[in-house]
Formats: C-alpha cells, structure tokens, sequence
C-alpha cells in the first residue's frame, strides 16, 4: 500500500529558529514529492521535487529530495509567527491521477 | 492571480439528505479533483475527472458519490445520502496537465457538516 510518512506530528519552536520537516514515501510508480503549507483551508504549493539531490529554493524555506532513500526534508530557516501551519507532504505517481498525502506536520512558531 | 473557486464555504445538512458540492475550476486546466479532510485527519483522495469522465476514484467514492461538468465552468461533487461520517472539509483541485507541472491549485474547500 502506497504511503506517505511525516515526521514530527507537531513542532513548536521559537522565533528566529531553523526547523526542518521530514518526509518518507513508500509509493509505487512515484513520480514527484509535494510540498504544501496548510494554514486555514486548502494547502497552497511549496515545492515540487522530482530529481534527487537538486534543492529547490524560495526565500526562507527550502527543501530537497533523495530518491535512493525515498525522503525529503523542507527547511524552514529564520522562522517567524506566520510560518505557522501545517505543512503537507505529498507524493505524486505516474499515473497522475492521484496524490497520496502525509498526515502533515503542524508546526508553531512562538514570539 | 488564477484560483480555484468552491462554493458554499459551509453547508449544514441532515443525515439523508443530498448535498451538492461546487467548484469552478480555473478556466484552462483540464483535469479536475476532489479531496476531503476529515477534521485531524489527512487529505484523502477521492476522485480524478477528465475529458468528461472519471479517470480514478478510491474506495471511498462510492455508489454515493457522483461527480459531473455540467458545463464549461463548473465541476461539482454530489453525495446523495448523506451519513454523519462524511462530515468533512472537501477540496476541488485542478490542473493544467495530469499530474500538474506546479502540482495541482486547490480551492478553500467546503466544509460540509451532517448532523
């Protein structure tokens, strides 16, 4: 069964710190690992992941993905309060019909 | 900006009864979605549209469930009788291409309450 894993659950830090979100897939026919912030209502796209080792950038956060060990990381450097929400990984397959979802990881960010 | 618009934002129903749910795409994307996300839980897939059919759906879009382009705009999602555990928040999604070169732009959902 496909699966997606992300790890923590929940994350509460302080401003100004770095955090770094993981994510684990087990998908057959895996095309892309997606990254989406949660805050609200519907998750707004981060990154899309298709090549390993080719980190993809924008402004504060950054993630990258490893192919050989089925895991990406995002990175979330120089934290501030709006950076709270949850943050959804997501794999996408071939067959692009679907894509299976993590459980996501709330994230917190403390004044 | 481009988006994905659903409509209500919020719709009460009772036990029974069908509801239909609507969303307008954005206006060049040819492949449409539907999620749902049960409160605490994850974004589930439920069904992919495309060319006027369903291209896939999973175990939890049943008999229950329809889905129809009823016109050039609007891509709706219909449960026609509702149980309490379809209480959820619904996403429609879309895509310029399968898979979505930016993977897909979701609209803000409706939550749908069945009490």
């Amino acid at each position: 069964e496909d699966k997606v894993v992300q790890s923590p659950l929940s994350l509460v830090v302080h401003e100004g710190d770095t955090v770094t979100l993981n994510c684990s897939y087990e998908v057959t026919n895996f095309r892309s690992l997606l990254w989406y912030k949660q805050e609200k209502k519907a998750p707004t796209f981060l990154f899309m992941l298709t090549s390993s080792g080719i980190e993809k950038k924008s402004g504060r956060l950054s993630s990258i993905l490893d192919k050989k060990e089925l895991f990406s990381i995002l990175n979330i450097t120089a934290t501030q309060t709006g950076d709270s929400a949850v943050y959804l990984c997501a794999a996408l397959t071939r067959r692009d019909d679907k894509i299976i979802f993590g459980k996501g990881t709330r994230l917190h960010i403390l004044p | 900006e481009p988006e994905v618009t659903q409509t209500p934002s919020h719709q009460v129903t009772q036990m029974g009864q069908e509801v239909i749910l609507r969303c307008v795409p954005i206006s060049n994307h040819l492949y449409f979605y539907w999620y749902r996300q049960i409160l605490g839980q994850k974004v589930e897939f439920l069904v992919s549209f495309y060319n006027n059919e369903i291209s896939e759906k999973s175990e939890i879009f049943d008999d229950q469930f329809s889905v129809e382009r009823p016109d050039g705009s609007n891509f709706t999602l219909k449960i026609r009788s509702t149980k309490l555990e379809d209480s959820a928040m619904y996403f429609c999604a879309s895509s310029e291409e399968a898979g979505g070169a930016y993977g897909y732009t979701f609209g803000s959902g409706t939550r749908l309450t069945v009490v």
